[in-house]
């Protein structure tokens, strides 16, 4: 079947730096999204990873490991703001998104 | 630019009654999703269609209808509604499979 595991909740320290993991299994991979979602707000497109490696975009950057089914999103420098859930969204060989449950960050004064 | 609307913002509905909910993109984007997103849980899949005239089951179609007679309008009716209906809907809209996905503002529906 198919599968996302990623930590319910983190909390971290505003300025300082979180890593969210991520492993998947998928039936075929198409690449995998990270997504920002807001409380009461709808998800946002963070990044894409379709090679292993990392993609870095500003504050955020994230991994991918095909061979090992794992992702990790890196925050720095929080700001509180960041404070939102964070969903790891793989897509299968019918380039349909499977989304994890997210992960609540807390960010911390 | 609207991007891709969603109407009603929120709704309560008696049982039994039916509904739609309409969603409208303007980017002209061939693929269009339905999704609920519940406490606890990912975004689960309902329909979706990769173009128009066409449309396909997600991981819980039960309950639902789509249609998509159009590229801009991809509406989601729910025949009979049931409490286990309540949960926020989101309409989302993508240009082709494999790039990503807009969102609509969700639906909150209340089913009593």
């Amino acid at each position: 079947g198919q599968n996302i595991d990623q930590p319910t909740e983190m909390t971290a320290t505003e300025g300082a730096i979180v890593q969210i993991n991520c492993t998947y299994q998928t039936s075929g991979f198409n690449g995998l999204f990270w997504y920002q979602q807001h409380a009461g707000e709808a998800p946002t497109f963070l990044s894409y990873n379709v090679l292993d490696g990392l993609e870095e975009k500003g504050r955020f950057s994230s991994f991918l490991s095909r061979s090992k089914g794992y992702s990790y999103l890196l925050l720095k420098e929080l700001q509180m703001k960041d404070s939102a859930s964070y969903l790891c969204a793989p897509m299968d060989s019918n380039y349909q998104l499977i989304w994890g449950a997210g992960t609540k960050l807390i960010i911390k004064p | 630019t609207a991007g891709i609307t969603q109407a009603p913002t929120s709704q309560i509905l008696a049982a039994g009654r039916s509904m739609t909910l309409r969603c409208t993109q303007d980017m002209r984007h061939n693929a269009m999703y339905w999704y609920r997103q519940d406490l606890g849980l990912g975004l689960r899949l309902i329909h979706y269609s990769n173009t128009a005239g066409t449309t396909g089951k997600g991981e819980v179609p039960d309950g639902y209808s789509v249609s998509r007679a159009n590229t801009d309008d991809f509406p989601l009716t729910l025949a009979s509604a049931v409490p286990s209906q309540t949960s926020v809907y989101f309409c989302a809209s993508s240009d082709r499979g494999h790039t990503e996905a807009f969102f609509g503002q969700g639906t909150r529906l209340t089913v009593v």
